[in-house]
């Protein structure tokens, strides 16, 4: 099943921030996030593994809990390249497919 | 330089003519899987190969087959398209380890009329 992303979208000044979570039913080994700009291919961002780990990516964080199979995406003091579409993916404990979530469009305003 | 390719990159074609969508990767990568990417269902995974002669299928699989004859490739095929298989499809590859990261492919848009 996809993992379930939220919001679908949002829309930010240059210098705000913003979270977007993903949520799955099945218990999860990892979580990946990866973003895609328009006309291009999803990028790698970052992975996170159970135990809680949080990593960061420039001013661009995640964190995963793995009891309740969440993770969030914190977009700190945005930048214009920050807009893109940003997609979450999940890799199950018991299985090695990776899925995708919907995505979350983010569109970074001057 | 690693990459996964894929061809065509744009392929317009009438219903039912069958079609094959290539994927190469370059990476010595166990996994490949391919998604199509609709506008407000994100990626979802069509089929997904752990290694060669090895597939199984993802959450969209009717109409499509796959298969993996070697390792680096990993064919897409549309026996009898239909307009409903109009998409952007991406196909990605990684190692066999979950912890890894996905690379993908450019996409190929797909137009069937």
């Amino acid at each position: 099943q996809q993992p379930v992303q939220s919001p679908q979208a949002v829309i930010l000044r240059e210098g705000e921030d913003a979270v977007i979570n993903c949520s799955s039913s099945k218990a999860l080994y990892s979580v990946h996030w990866y973003r895609q700009k328009h006309g291009e291919a999803p990028v790698f961002l970052m992975i996170l593994l159970k135990g809680g780990e949080q990593k960061g990516h420039e001013k661009i964080s995640a964190s995963f809990n793995e009891k309740k199979q969440q993770s969030s995406l914190y977009l700190t003091a945005s930048q214009l390249s920050y807009s893109g579409t940003y997609f979450c993916g999940t890799e199950g404990s018991n299985d090695y497919k990776l899925s995708f979530g919907a995505g979350t469009t983010v569109t970074v305003r001057a | 330089e690693a990459q996964v390719t894929q061809n065509p990159r744009y392929l317009i074609t009438v219903t039912g003519k069958k079609l094959t969508v290539t994927c190469s990767q370059n990476m010595n990568h166990e996994y490949m899987s391919w998604y199509r990417q609709d506008p407000g269902l994100g990626l979802r995974q069509i089929y997904y190969s752990m290694n060669v002669e090895v597939t199984d299928k993802g959450d969209v699989p009717e109409g499509y087959k796959v298969s993996r004859k070697e390792k680096r490739n990993f064919p897409l095929i549309l026996e009898s398209p239909s307009p409903n298989q109009t998409s952007l499809y991406f196909c990605a590859s990684k190692t066999g380890q979950r912890h890894t990261e996905a690379f993908f492919g450019q996409g190929t848009r797909l137009t069937v009329v």
